[in-house]
């Protein structure tokens, strides 16, 4: 069975302290996979697509990398307007291209 | 200003009644979805459309019914066929169904409860 798994749940850090949250996927096949940020009671707000193992993608404090089994966000020196729940979901190549989302890591850093 | 927008914001449906959620885009894409949020679960596909006038349905599509007439709005109709519709609704849209360019982008949301 398709399956993408979050970890941590949650992650509490202090402003500064760098750290990551991982994203696991056993599928058939990996078309992309994507890297969202939601805050509460909003849509989510896309932040990378990867295609292929070895991709990294960076934007401001936050990096996103790519393995054959997992993707990590990687969070520099995070500050309190990080604070979010972060999104992974895999793109399948085949039946229709399905996406599946994970449940989701909430980050929350602290000043 | 290009985006998706989503309404009402709030939604509160009595036992027994349809309800509809709105959606509607500006960004010209062709793809469009619906996926409904509960609390600690991943986004669940309810509906998709690649184009205009034809639909598909996602993983958990009983209860639920869409239309697409036009390539900016994808309305999705909340039936009382639908036992728990309590949840957080979220439309997308995204440049091309499966193409090279296939991120999905979101709308604010809608979230629903049945007194």
């Amino acid at each position: 069975e398709d399956q993408v798994t979050q970890s941590p749940e949650a992650l509490r850090l202090q402003e500064g302290e760098s750290s990551s949250l991982n994203c696991s996927y056993t599928v058939s096949g990996l078309r992309g996979l994507f890297w969202y940020r939601q805050d509460p009671g909003k849509g989510p707000e896309f932040l990378f697509t990867l295609y292929s193992a070895g991709e990294e993608k960076e934007k401001e404090r936050l990096k996103a990398t790519l393995t054959k089994k997992e993707s990590f966000l990687h969070i520099t020196a995070p500050k309190p307007e990080d604070s979010a729940t972060y999104l992974c979901a895999v793109q399948l190549p085949t039946g229709g291209f399905k996406t599946i989302f994970g449940a989701g890591t909430r980050l929350f850093v602290k000043a | 200003d290009g985006g998706i927008t989503q309404s009402p914001k709030y939604l509160f449906r009595k036992e027994g009644q349809n309800v509809t959620l709105s959606c509607e885009q500006n960004l010209n894409h062709d793809a469009m979805y619906w996926y409904r949020q509960d609390p600690g679960q991943g986004l669940r596909l309810i509906y998709y459309s690649q184009i205009v006038n034809d639909f598909q349905k996602g993983d958990i599509a009983e209860g639920y019914s869409v239309s697409r007439e036009k390539k900016e709005s994808f309305p999705l109709t909340v039936t009382s066929a639908q036992k728990n519709p309590t949840a957080f609704y979220l439309c997308a849209s995204g440049i091309a169904f499966g193409g090279a360019r296939d991120t999905q982008y979101f709308g604010p949301g809608t979230r629903l409860t049945v007194l």
